[in-house]
């Protein structure tokens, strides 16, 4: 069935770092893809998506590229914020509209 | 429009008991769905509907779990004689073709069984 694998947490870094969270997909067909954040005491918020192999989805310096042919929907972001903290989930659609399936999620700490 | 609104936002019950969690989806939105999240870990799906129809469950979703949305608006999750490991965050969100089915999610109903 469609699953989603994400690097496990929780991951650390000083303002300013580079931050990379892996994840990886199983699915059949065609699958959209999602980063989904979720701040303390808040609930989810899409983050940026990727429709289709080889898009790039962007927002708030976060960026994923949608890799077909390594299953991949790495999240990157050149700068990570103290405000950055927070919890990050990788998610797919098998199709429009049907159920999302999410990572486990993957904690994000900056300090200062 | 104020987004996708869950009602409570907390409920704690007593084993045993029955308890029904509310979720108003964006009002265009024809699709809504229910998940639940457990500490350390991330939504799982429930079940969701199109309109009033209900067009997929989870094998997560027992028989004590039932979900309606009557009219096509509203939507209850209904948990009959409650389980500690029924303690989670139930999630709810709304999706419709006019959003390119962006999901909306709301912030939750967290439930503690005691």
């Amino acid at each position: 069935g469609n699953s989603v694998t994400q690097m496990e947490g929780p991951v650390t870094l000083s303002e300013e770092a580079f931050l990379t969270i892996n994840c990886t997909y199983t699915a059949t067909g065609y699958p959209s893809l999602f980063w989904y954040v979720q701040y303390p005491g808040e609930g989810l918020q899409l983050l940026l998506k990727a429709t289709k192999a080889d898009d790039k989805g962007s927002n708030k310096g976060f960026e994923a590229t949608y890799r077909k042919e390594t299953t991949s929907f790495h999240l990157e972001k050149g700068s990570v914020q103290v405000s950055d903290s927070a919890v990050y989930f990788c998610a797919l659609s098998a199709g429009a509209g049907t159920a999302l399936i999410f990572g486990k999620g993957t904690t994000l700490s900056v300090s200062s | 429009d104020t987004g996708v609104s869950q009602d409570p936002r907390h409920k704690i019950t007593k084993r045993g008991q029955n308890v029904t969690f509310r979720c108003d989806p964006i009002s265009e939105h024809n699709r809504l769905y229910w998940y639940r999240q457990t500490l350390g870990q991330g939504p799982e799906f429930l079940t969701y509907f199109q309109n009033e129809a209900q067009l997929e469950k989870s094998r997560l979703l027992s028989d004590r779990f039932s979900a309606e949305r009557p009219k096509g608006s509203f939507s209850t999750l209904e948990i009959q004689r409650t389980e500690q490991g029924d303690s989670a965050m139930y999630l709810c969100a709304s999706s419709s073709r006019a959003s390119n089915y962006g999901y909306t999610f709301g912030s939750g109903t967290r439930l503690t069984v005691v």
